[in-house]
């Protein structure tokens, strides 16, 4: 039933270490993003895949690389980890209509990391 | 550059009235869709409503609906009946890439 689904819900790790959250959609979307979510609780978009290929990059880390095996998955990698990745992280999809339009979003249900 | 602007950080409401939530954006193009997220404690993103540009009616869902004025670029959230179930952050979103505002604390007052 679930639409957006993200593994793991909670992650602590140590500075330096590497991690990965993954990511999957069950509604036949073409376009995957993720978000990063701060303390202030503000949403920044850092990747958009549409339909496997890169198509929004914000001014995010190396450190940081999404993969998207197929449609239905978008994972994130993260190297060296930072205590300023400390956040909240949150995957989403979304059909693109014509004209480029995004439809609604779905959220998954977000992955906390901690970096200690 | 698109910008969407949330100016109340926090807001509050007895349970069964009505509270207005503001919401301003900038943007240069004409077609686009906008959309109030929900944020609960349980953090999980739940879409509230969403309105086209092109449509002049204004979105309407059960006990919430929108004052959409594309000319003063104006998109507010009318949220009638209050419920304590209501109670959480609320985000103003702008399409494409999903622009979020700064958030609105609503609390719901017992």
């Amino acid at each position: 039933d679930t639409a957006v689904s993200q593994t793991p819900k909670y992650l602590v790790t140590q500075m330096g270490n590497d991690k990965s959250i993954k990511c999957e959609q069950n509604l036949g979307h073409d376009t995957m993003y993720w978000y990063k979510q701060d303390s202030k609780k503000f949403l920044k978009i850092m990747f958009s895949y549409n339909n496997k290929e890169l198509i929004i990059n914000e001014t995010v880390p190396n450190r940081f690389s999404p993969k998207s095996p197929d449609k239905a998955h978008l994972n994130l990698h993260i190297n060296s980890l930072e205590l300023g990745d400390s956040a909240v992280y949150f995957c989403a999809s979304s059909q693109v209509l014509a004209g480029g339009i995004t439809d609604t979003q779905y959220f998954g249900p977000g992955t906390r990391l901690t970096v200690l | 550059a698109q910008t969407v602007t949330q100016s109340q950080p926090e807001m509050s409401v007895q349970e069964a009235e009505t509270v207005t939530l503001s919401c301003t954006y900038d943007t240069s193009e004409s077609d686009y869709y906008l959309f109030w997220y929900k944020q609960p404690p349980s953090r999980q993103m739940i879409l509230v409503i969403r309105q086209e540009a092109y449509k002049q009616q204004n979105a309407t869902e059960n006990r919430f609906s929108v004052n959409f004025q594309k000319a003063a670029k104006s998109f507010s959230l009318k949220i009638s009946d209050s419920q304590l179930g209501d109670a959480a952050m609320y985000f103003c979103a702008y399409r494409s890439r999903l622009i979020f505002g700064q958030g609105t604390t609503l609390q719901v007052k017992p």
